[in-house]
């Protein structure tokens, strides 16, 4: 079975810390997604990487930055949460780009920002 | 306008109902993804179609390429269905990797 695993699923931050989200997927997928998921908004998507070391901007970006050093792994890093990055934040991974493929989802890590 | 509308935006039913959820976009696609997330989080891929029909089980999902149309459908509906389903497209570029949302459909079944 494929398999996306985010670290945490529930985290309670306050504001201005330094926040970690790690995902790792088993598929040796190249292409890695972060979105956010909030209640009337559908999925946003904040970052994603197509490739190790290799970034591009999602639609809402600010706030955050991403990692890759690994193939199998994807990070997304509130350098300082602020309690408007409450939300629920949800890891994908999908094949090369250039096809059409399945995207797979993590079970999602709630982020709370107090 | 969005360029992925969904209909309806909530919908309820009675156990063993007949359900079709609507997808419509606006831009060249070269596939239709439908999705479901059940409460607590996950979502789980159902189908990705760029032509035809599908069907899993009691879901059948359908596109109409020229009308830019895709309706997604539970026959025998049960209360384990309740969740909310998702389209998204992959719109024809060089990279498909980044895929428009639709904002979801609420679905509740009732016992």
């Amino acid at each position: 079975d494929v398999k996306v695993t985010q670290s945490s699923r529930y985290l309670v931050k306050r504001t201005g810390e330094k926040v970690f989200l790690e995902c790792v997927q088993d598929m040796d997928h190249e292409n890695m997604f972060w979105y956010r998921q909030d209640p009337g908004l559908g999925l946003r998507l904040i970052y994603f990487s197509y490739d190790v070391k290799m970034k591009e901007k999602g639609d809402i970006p600010e706030g955050y930055s991403v990692s890759r050093e690994k193939k199998e792994r994807f990070s997304l890093i509130l350098e300082s949460a602020s309690t408007n990055q409450t939300s629920m934040y949800l890891c994908a991974s999908s094949l090369m780009k250039g096809k059409r493929n399945t995207i797979y989802f993590g079970e999602g890590s709630w982020l709370t920002v107090v | 306008k969005n360029e992925v509308e969904q209909s309806p935006q909530n919908l309820t039913a009675q156990e063993g109902e007949f359900i079709t959820i609507n997808c419509s976009y606006s831009v060249g696609i070269s596939a239709l993804h439908w999705l479901q997330q059940h409460p607590g989080g996950g979502i789980v891929s159902l189908f990705m179609l760029s032509s035809g029909k599908k069907k899993h089980g009691r879901l059948i999902a359908t596109i109409n390429i020229q009308e830019k149309h895709s309706s997604l459908h539970i026959t025998a509906s049960h209360p384990r269905d309740s969740a909310v389903y998702i389209c998204a497209v992959s719109p024809n570029m060089d990279s498909n990797y980044q895929l428009i949302w639709g904002a979801g459909t609420k679905l509740i079944i009732k016992p």
